[in-house]
């Protein structure tokens, strides 16, 4: 199945800094999915990007998808403490995520 | 509409037991993921089913085994349970191919 390389494992910032993951195939993907985990809960669907260079925006996080479909990225703008969780990327198919960023955000 | 459910919510067993998760998927659902994650970890493939059918299977042992069954609910079965096989088990169902809604997981604890 797809193997989704993410990186980096864990981020600590500073709140108002920005944050980025990155999620990288070895394989060119049909798509890719967002999601996020809070501390003790479970994962939730973020978004989902088709299209070759596709970009989308939910507030304050920015989604893109390679123009080789083979990587990914999340940005989030400013982070604040609710922001605080592991967020995970996923190719299409057999669903197999990546090993996930955690990010920890200091007040 | 009710979310993908998962029961129990926590089990505890004795190492060398069987342990036995259940997971109905939200109705119209036909593929079912089950997934291991330890504790601070990432999410571990387990299992796919579409179909009643085994998609694929992630790098787990032969003790790791499930089935799913005609109106889409899946089990899945832990053999000869070792320390290591504590964690979280999630699992999640999706219209196949698209966007997963995962349950709130069963905890379970090998002693």
């Amino acid at each position: 199945g797809q193997q989704v390389m993410q990186i980096p494992q864990y981020q600590h910032v500073q709140e108002g800094e920005d944050f980025t993951t990155y999620c990288n195939s070895s394989t060119t993907l049909s798509n890719i999915q967002w999601y996020k985990q809070r501390p003790g809960g479970h994962p939730v669907f973020l978004i989902q990007l088709v299209k070759s260079g596709e970009v989308k925006k939910q507030k304050r996080l920015t989604f893109q998808f390679g123009e080789a479909k083979k990587n990914s990225s999340l940005h989030i703008t400013a982070t604040q403490t609710t922001d605080v969780g592991t967020y995970f990327c996923a190719g299409r198919g057999d669903m197999r995520f990546g090993a996930g960023t955690r990010l920890t955000v200091k007040p | 509409e009710a979310g993908v459910t998962q029961s129990p919510t926590h089990l505890i067993k004795t190492r060398g037991q069987q342990a036995t998760l259940r997971c109905s998927p939200i109705s119209g659902h036909t593929s079912v993921y089950w997934y291991q994650q330890a504790l601070g970890l990432g999410l571990q493939f387990l299992l796919w089913y579409d179909e009643g059918e085994e998609r694929n299977r992630g790098n787990f042992p032969p003790r790791f085994s499930g089935r799913q069954f005609p109106n889409y609910s899946s089990e899945l079965n832990v053999n000869a349970l070792e320390l290591e096989d504590s964690a979280l088990y999630l699992c999640a169902s999706s219209p196949t191919g698209t966007r997963a809604f995962f349950g709130q997981g069963t905890r379970l604890t090998v002693v």
